[in-house]
């Protein structure tokens, strides 16, 4: 059965503090994502690499970093938290040509 | 701007009858459309999908219809059962697969 793994579901950061979400997939995709879910605005791309150490800018990358060392991890960085990165975080994996799974979620809150 | 846009958001619909989830989208170079499912607190599940050289896909009380003149897909649940309350994300890619966009989802709510 398909995996993909995140190591937080609910993280409270302080504003200003480095954030690190990690994500972790067992089904050698090729393609991992990072998504942000909103009420109202749906899932928006922060991030995605389609193959170790190759990353590419989503919609919505300012304030973010990843990191892609290992195909089966990507991880999201936030370089120094804010209150508008409160948010439902999703990691997601996909091979060529097919669709993605998604991981559990993390819900962050910055206070 | 949003290439993949649903109109409605949210849906209710009496327990036994048909669900119709409509999308829309603009990029006419999307080659693949898929519909997924997601619960509170829980990620987004895979439901069904369907490729631009099709008009309709079907996977049990799940169907998905295509129009590609209009830009436009929808989902059909039929019957609807109250466990299909989610909401029900739209999502499309070109033919390399390596961005899926999304739409802003329909909350649909099935009573009992």
């Amino acid at each position: 059965d398909v995996k993909v793994t995140q190591s937080s579901r609910y993280l409270v950061k302080r504003t200003g503090e480095k954030v690190f979400l990690e994500c972790v997939q067992d089904m050698d995709h090729e393609n991992m994502f990072w998504y942000r879910q909103d009420p109202g605005l749906g899932l928006r791309l922060i991030y995605f690499s389609y193959d170790v150490k190759m990353k590419e800018k989503g919609d919505i990358p300012e304030g973010y970093s990843v990191s892609r060392e290992k195909k089966e991890r990507f991880s999201l960085i936030l370089e120094s938290a804010s209150t508008n990165q409160t948010s439902m975080y999703l990691c997601a994996s996909s091979s060529s040509h097919a669709e993605a799974f998604f991981g559990q979620g993390t819900r962050l809150t910055v206070v | 701007d949003q290439q993949v846009k649903q109109n409605s958001p949210s849906l209710s619909v009496q327990e036994g009858r048909i669900s119709i989830l409509n999308c829309d989208y603009t990029n006419s170079m999307f080659d693949y459309f898929l519909w997924y499912k997601k619960y509170p607190a829980e990620g987004p599940t895979f439901l069904i999908s369907i490729s631009s050289i099709k008009d309709k896909n079907e996977d049990g009380r799940f169907t998905v219809f295509l129009n590609k003149s209009a830009k436009h897909l929808s989902l059909h649940i039929v019957p609807s059962q109250p466990g299909d309350s989610a909401v029900y994300f739209c999502a499309a890619s070109e033919a390399n697969f390596n961005k899926f966009y999304f739409g802003s989802g329909t909350k649909l709510n099935v009573k009992p």
